[in-house]
């Protein structure tokens, strides 16, 4: 298992404004995500943040709109730029840990665990 | 275009039955397989993990991975209340496993009836 943490909870923005939300996972690691489950919905994956490099996005999401920072191997950041009632989402970071190596030699086995989540609502 | 696919239920178990819930996927390239419970209002926790075929059991779940038939179930023996949430399907192109943005089914709500 896995010690993340997230910051802000929750909250209620306006629209037109940002919103920084922070991860904080318990051990150095190379990679980790960011999520976005809609009210309802399963969760999309929005990007990839490997640390000393830039974030790879997915497709429908964009740097301008959710500009990711890597500031070391224990902490992320994801920004909710210009806010719409369409943002309200729940966002979610996760981090891999690595469990071992497959039989055939090819290859990792890693599992992917999850922050609490940051609950946010777009007026 | 990767997609996993569930039921979305509600499917409805007697306490002490088994459950059992399924996912397909359409990604032949897919290497690394999980299955996540969900709360109402918390985070996904993970459940079982699977990487090969044929059946990995943990206390009273099993995992089933059958990558001819790009299926993947779950067994959960001697339901509970506690059970009843909303498992989620994942699946990994990348041989990292959870090293790899995972791609989600829409999940399946499960209800333990006591």
């Amino acid at each position: 298992s896995a010690v993340i943490s997230q910051k802000p909870s929750r909250d209620i923005c306006q629209r037109g404004t940002s919103l920084t939300i922070q991860c904080q996972v318990d051990s150095q690691v190379t990679m980790m995500f960011w999520y976005r489950q809609q009210p309802g919905q399963s969760l999309t994956l929005i990007a990839t943040a490997n640390q000393g490099s830039e974030a790879t996005y997915e497709s429908g999401f964009v740097i301008d709109k959710f500009p990711i920072s890597r500031q070391n191997l224990t902490f992320s950041t994801l920004t909710v730029s210009n806010m719409s009632p369409e943002d309200s989402s729940i966002y979610l970071c996760s981090r891999d840990g690595h469990i071992g190596y497959r039989a055939s030699g090819r290859g990792v086995m890693s599992e992917q665990f999850f922050g609490p989540g940051t609950r946010l609502t777009v007026l | 275009q990767k997609e996993v696919e569930q039921n979305s239920g509600p499917l409805s178990v007697p306490e002490g039955a088994i459950a059992s819930l399924n996912c397909t996927y359409s990604d032949r390239g897919s290497q690394s397989f999980f299955w996540y419970r969900q709360y109402s209002g918390k985070s996904p926790e993970l459940i079982m993990s699977i990487y090969s075929n044929g059946d990995k059991e943990d206390g009273r779940f099993t995992a089933q991975l059958n990558k001819a038939s790009q299926y993947v179930s779950l067994l959960i023996r001697d339901s509970q209340p506690s059970d009843s949430a909303t498992y989620l399907c994942a699946v990994s192109r990348l041989s990292g496993g959870g090293a790899d943005g995972l791609t989600f089914g829409k999940g399946t709500h499960l209800i333990i009836q006591p």
